[in-house]
């Protein structure tokens, strides 16, 4: 089974804080994305990452910043948090075959900036 | 840009079957997929088109017809555990980006 984890399922920060969320899979795909879903605007995709070091800007990269070291690990930054990163953040993997685009989601965090 | 729009609720009775429409606006399609989520839990994957027709999974089908931006999710012989979120989904461009819809909430009753 395709496991995707997270470092944490609830966040508590404080406004100006900076943020890592960090997001580990264990299938050796090729792609990795970070999402975040708020009630009423579905998932909304952060940033995406199709290769180790490689990054690209989703549809809402503001305030944002993702790191890709490692093929395994894609990490969620947020330089200076504030209350309206307030979300739940979502990970995604998926392989670079097989059923184009199919993903596999980590059980999410809620963060909370206060 | 991409558009997607799908119903924000839907009620059906336990037993019967019930059709999840999804709209769609996007340039450089490549595929739609269906995702169910219940309360506080990840989304899973159900389903995915690239071509047109029904692809029947179990109980659940799904429809994609390109021309029309248009697809439905079929959820047949419904369960009370069908109670969830369903999610539309586009990919597009060459990087497997994925916009999802707001999801449809469909409540399952007695």
């Amino acid at each position: 089974d395709v496991k995707v984890t997270q470092s944490s399922r609830y966040l508590v920060k404080r406004t100006g804080e900076k943020v890592f969320l960090e997001c580990v899979q264990d299938m050796d795909h090729e792609n990795m994305f970070w999402y975040r879903q708020d009630p009423g605007l579905g998932l909304r995709l952060i940033y995406f990452s199709y290769d180790v070091k490689m990054k690209e800007k989703g549809d809402i990269p503001e305030g944002y910043s993702v790191s890709r070291e490692k093929k395994e690990r894609f990490s969620l930054i947020l330089e200076s948090a504030s209350t309206n990163q307030t979300s739940m953040y979502l990970c995604a993997s998926s392989p670079e075959t097989g059923a184009l685009g199919e993903q596999y989601f980590g059980p999410g965090t809620r963060l909370t900036v206060t | 840009g991409q558009n997607i729009d799908q119903p924000t609720e839907m009620t059906a009775t336990e037993g019967a079957i019930v059709q999840i429409n999804c709209t769609y606006q996007t340039s450089g399609f490549n595929g739609l997929f269906w995702y169910q989520q219940h309360a506080g839990e990840a989304p899973t994957f159900l389903s995915y088109n690239v071509l047109d027709g029904l692809e029947e999974k179990g109980r659940f089908s799904s429809f994609l017809s390109r021309s029309k931006g248009y697809s439905y999710l079929l959820l047949k012989e419904l369960q009370m555990k069908d109670s969830a979120s369903y999610l539309c989904a586009v990919t597009s461009g060459g990087y497997q980006k994925v916009t999802f819809g707001t999801g449809t909430k469909l409540q399952v009753i007695p």
